[in-house]
């Protein structure tokens, strides 16, 4: 019963490197979201997607990207890392947006920019 | 703009001693408030959802109530395994996007 499967756990990156970070979930959820957490703030919305072929940005899309070929997977992509991209990412999924269906989250990515 | 503010930030509480976390918020209309739990090095875990003012709803020594600007979460004869980060947030009736609160992290000690 995996749920939403995040890679990797940890990552430590240099100044204008870029990585990809995977999020994939196993309940057939149509909607996918990336968040990210920073010390006494709360989660910020920085991408989400309704379906396969179609996202939009949140609060915080820049410096991000993503994209959504498949229901399963939803990879958030840094192109050029930034210091102010030092944050504990995480992917989370739902069957849609709202009312009654709660967002499943992942443990999260935990990624340093130094 | 809509806005959730948590109080307080940190807990600490002797096994056993209940007390109350709070969560205000500002929006433009509520289409719902939720409360999740957080253990260190996880991803929020999904508690309880409530849509109106004079709604609650239980879960073991938990209890989250709702008025028209807050929710209250209470925790009834706290033990150890309570001891978490919990988030509230809350999605405006014009979106269906969740605006979360900075968080309380409550300590209970045996």
């Amino acid at each position: 019963n995996a749920g939403v499967t995040q890679t990797p756990k940890f990552r430590i990156l240099k100044i204008g490197q870029s990585m990809t970070l995977q999020c994939t979930q196993d309940m057939n959820h149509n909607y996918m979201y990336w968040y990210r957490q920073d010390p006494g703030m709360g989660l910020k919305l920085i991408y989400y997607s309704v379906g396969a072929g179609i996202t939009d940005k949140g609060e915080v899309p820049n410096g991000y990207n993503v994209s959504r070929s498949t229901t399963e997977d939803f990879p958030l992509r840094l192109e050029l890392a930034a210091p102010s991209q030092t944050s504990v990412y995480f992917c989370a999924s739902s069957p849609r947006m709202g009312g009654n269906q709660p967002q499943h989250f992942g443990d999260g990515t935990r990624l340093s920019i130094l | 703009e809509d806005q959730v503010t948590q109080s307080p930030e940190a807990l600490r509480l002797q096994e056993g001693e209940s007390s109350s976390l709070n969560c205000s918020y500002t929006v433009s209309g509520l289409r719902g408030l939720f409360w999740y739990r957080q253990d260190p090095g996880k991803g929020p875990e999904f508690l309880f959802t409530l849509y109106s003012a004079g709604e609650e709803k239980e879960k073991e020594r938990l209890k989250a109530t709702l008025t028209k600007k807050e929710s209250f979460l209470h925790i009834t004869a706290p033990k150890p395994e309570d001891s978490a980060t919990y988030l509230c947030a809350v999605q405006p009736l014009n979106d269906y996007k969740l605006s979360f609160g900075a968080g309380t992290t409550v300590t209970v000690r045996a």
